[in-house]
């Protein structure tokens, strides 16, 4: 079974631009989820997506928004780019059935620079 | 506030001996607890986990602890092998706020050396 496969792999962008990062679950997942790495921050949740619906979010602004489509790929959006949005952008799928515990399996990432 | 926290920002470890990973929690709405471990340039890579009605659990190498009391969580790797090396995250989430949300410590880097 194929993994989480994101794209691209990297970007680089300039200060005010937008940006549009894509995520493909694991076949048969239904929930994406998107994380931000930065070395200061670590690993920081900043939304998830369940049957296209936003089911949780994390505390960062609206700038970084996202959504799901009916295959369950996923798309992350970031809007007014700022320097301190250069990050690995991770995203991760799960089968989120809440019947019992889930487990996240991630992809390999984008890296975002902001210049 | 870091409700997740790995206070070893590194460890070196003997190849062949045992390698013991810490992580506390502050938040005891966490029910369910995950170890990854991340290779530079990769996303972080499942392991092992452990949900808060077991206090072990065991896959091959790989054990992790759980101390509800204590809200101290560790992985055991034994015997530590070289291509162990890579920064070990833990990671918590609760049924009352989303299973899929994770709050992840900052990361363990561990090196074994041969």
């Amino acid at each position: 079974k194929a993994g989480v496969t994101q794209t691209p792999r990297y970007l680089i962008k300039t200060r005010g631009q937008q940006v549009t990062l894509s995520c493909s679950p694991i076949s048969g997942h239904r929930s994406v989820s998107w994380y931000q790495q930065t070395p200061g921050q670590g690993l920081q949740f900043l939304f998830e997506y369940f049957s296209e619906t936003q089911r949780n979010k994390g505390n960062f602004p609206g700038r970084f928004s996202g959504r799901q489509f009916s295959n369950s790929r996923s798309e992350m959006n970031v809007s007014t780019l700022e320097l301190g949005d250069s990050a690995l952008y991770l995203c991760a799928s799960s089968l989120a059935d809440r019947v019992g515990l889930e487990t996240q399996y991630f992809g390999p990432g984008t890296r975002l620079l902001v210049l | 506030d870091q409700q997740v926290k790995q206070n070893s920002p590194s460890l070196s470890v003997q190849e062949g001996r045992i390698s013991i990973l810490n992580c506390d929690y502050t938040n005891s709405m966490f029910d369910y607890f995950l170890w990854y471990k991340k290779y530079p340039a990769e996303g972080p890579t499942f392991l092992i986990s452990i949900s808060s009605i077991k206090d072990k659990n065991e896959d091959g190498r790989f054990t992790v602890f759980l101390n509800k009391s204590a809200k101290h969580l560790s992985l055991h790797i034994v015997p530590s092998q070289p291509g162990d090396s890579a920064v070990y995250f833990c990671a918590a989430s609760g049924s009352n706020f989303g299973n899929e949300k994770l709050t992840f410590g900052t990361g363990t880097r561990l090196t074994i050396i041969p």
